[in-house]
């Protein structure tokens, strides 16, 4: 089975650019996480959707982020505009209520860089 | 608030080396522990976990056990691989069916030939 995938895989922006970045979740899953990492705060959980509904957006740094997953096998993270401050590895991940929502599976990130 | 403590790395060992990763946690219940580990290039993989106290998860020759009286989930592998090098992560979610993970920072391991 293919795993999460997002795209692109690498991101090179200028500031005040809008960003938006894609996640394909595994087939089945019904839940959604939207994850970032940096070194400084680690990994950080910006959103989660359940069914394609938000549930908690308490992580998103800002009103610049938007998410959405307009259906079960695709969601986006937008930016915009974007500073050089968002640069991150964004991560998308998916998991099935059955299995526990804490076993989660990761996609291979979106390495942003905003310049 | 839950928060997970790891040890810094970056770890350095030679193959066949005895390895152990220090975890501390700080949540309020019974939460349950996990380590993922992150591939060069790849996202986080879910390598073990543990749910409740005493319990001892492994996969591929690691484990770790849930130490409630000391809020501890060491991991550790009798004999590392060149393929083992990895950054490690430890979890926590406040308990069954929660969303919420807390990572640690991650120890960056590498395995030398």
């Amino acid at each position: 089975d293919a795993g999460v995938i997002q795209s692109p895989r690498h991101e090179v922006t200028e500031m005040g650019q809008e960003v938006t970045l894609r996640c394909k979740p595994i087939s089945g899953h019904d839940y959604l996480f939207w994850y970032r990492q940096t070194m400084m705060r680690g990994l950080e959980l910006l959103i989660y959707f359940n069914n394609n509904v938000p549930i908690d957006d308490s992580g998103m740094p800002e009103d610049r982020f938007s998410a959405k997953m307009p259906n079960a096998s695709f969601s986006t993270l937008k930016i915009q505009p974007s500073e050089p401050r968002d640069s991150a590895v964004y991560f998308c991940a998916s998991s099935h209520h059955g299995r526990g929502l804490n076993e989660q599976y990761f996609g291979p990130g979106t390495r942003l860089t905003v310049t | 608030g839950n928060s997970v403590t790891q040890m810094e790395g970056p770890v350095t060992l030679s193959e066949e080396a005895f390895l152990t990763i220090n975890c501390t946690y700080t949540a309020t219940g019974y939460p349950s522990l996990f380590w993922y580990v992150q591939y060069p290039g790849e996202g986080l993989q879910l390598l073990l976990k543990a749910t409740k106290a005493d319990d001892k998860g492994s996969n591929k020759g690691f484990e770790a056990t849930y130490r409630k009286e000391t809020t501890s989930f060491h991991l550790e592998k009798g004999s590392v691989q060149v393929s083992d090098s990895a950054v490690y992560f430890c979890a926590l979610s406040a308990g069954a069916g929660s969303y919420q993970l807390t990572f640690g920072k991650g120890t960056k391991l590498s395995v030398i030939p």
